[in-house]
């Protein structure tokens, strides 16, 4: 069975551009999360989809917005990009929302440089 | 957020050694993971716990929930080279659907 899939692997956007980010989940699940992991630290929690709708929301700026479509892929869209955006952003798809949520599988990520 | 304190930082140790890292909170997690990230990939979840004293085993992987639920403990036997990596924890606060995670244990086997 296929992992959590994630592309683009790379981008290189400039400062104020905008990018969007894609995730398809592990078959089965039907909770998407997304992280960002900056250089040299942990994953840092962005945003939680479950169902379509949003479950839960980090300490990010509303330059950052994501979805979930019916098929339970998902995009990360970042607006206004700046310098400080330059992070490996990670999805993460679980089965359930409830419960032992915390057992969450990964994707390679996408690795975001901003010049 | 919540901050995760994880040590050591940085290990490195010959291969056969045993290891030992650990991970602290201020506040009162219901789950602790540990997870393991090879460069250019994502992390890979080793061991999930559950409750307050839980021991839990995957092969030379050893983790323990601790008893006041502030701190999590992971051990590696018998090490290998393989095992270099970072190692993170994580704890997801009771009721909350997301995860907190540590500064990461970057780990050294030597052959």
């Amino acid at each position: 069975d296929a992992g959590v899939t994630q592309s683009p692997t790379h981008l290189i956007k400039t400062r104020g551009q905008q990018v969007t980010l894609r995730c398809s989940p592990i078959s089965g699940h039907k909770s998407v999360s997304w992280y960002q992991q900056v250089l040299g630290q942990g994953p840092q929690f962005i945003f939680q989809y479950y169902e379509k709708e949003e479950r839960g929301r980090g300490n990010f700026p509303d330059r950052f917005s994501a979805r979930q479509f019916p098929n339970y892929s998902s995009e990360l869209n970042v607006n206004a990009l700046l310098l400080g955006d330059s992070a490996l952003y990670l999805c993460a798809s679980s089965q359930f929302l409830g419960g032992n949520t915390g057992e969450l599988f990964f994707g390679e990520g996408s690795r975001l440089t901003v010049l | 957020g919540q901050q995760l304190n994880q040590s050591p930082q940085s290990m490195f140790i010959q291969e056969g050694e045993d290891v030992s890292m650990n991970c602290t909170s201020s506040s009162i997690f219901n789950t602790w993971l540990w997870y393991k990230q090879d460069p250019g990939e994502g992390p890979v979840l080793l061991i999930a716990l559950y409750k307050a004293g839980e021991l839990t085993s995957n092969g030379r992987l050893t983790a323990q929930f601790g008893i006041t639920r502030k701190d999590s403990f992971l051990n590696i036997s018998a090490s290998i080279p393989s095992d270099v990596g970072i190692y993170f924890c994580a704890g997801q606060l009771p009721g909350a659907n997301n995860l907190f995670f540590g500064t990461g244990t970057r780990l050294t086997v030597i052959p």
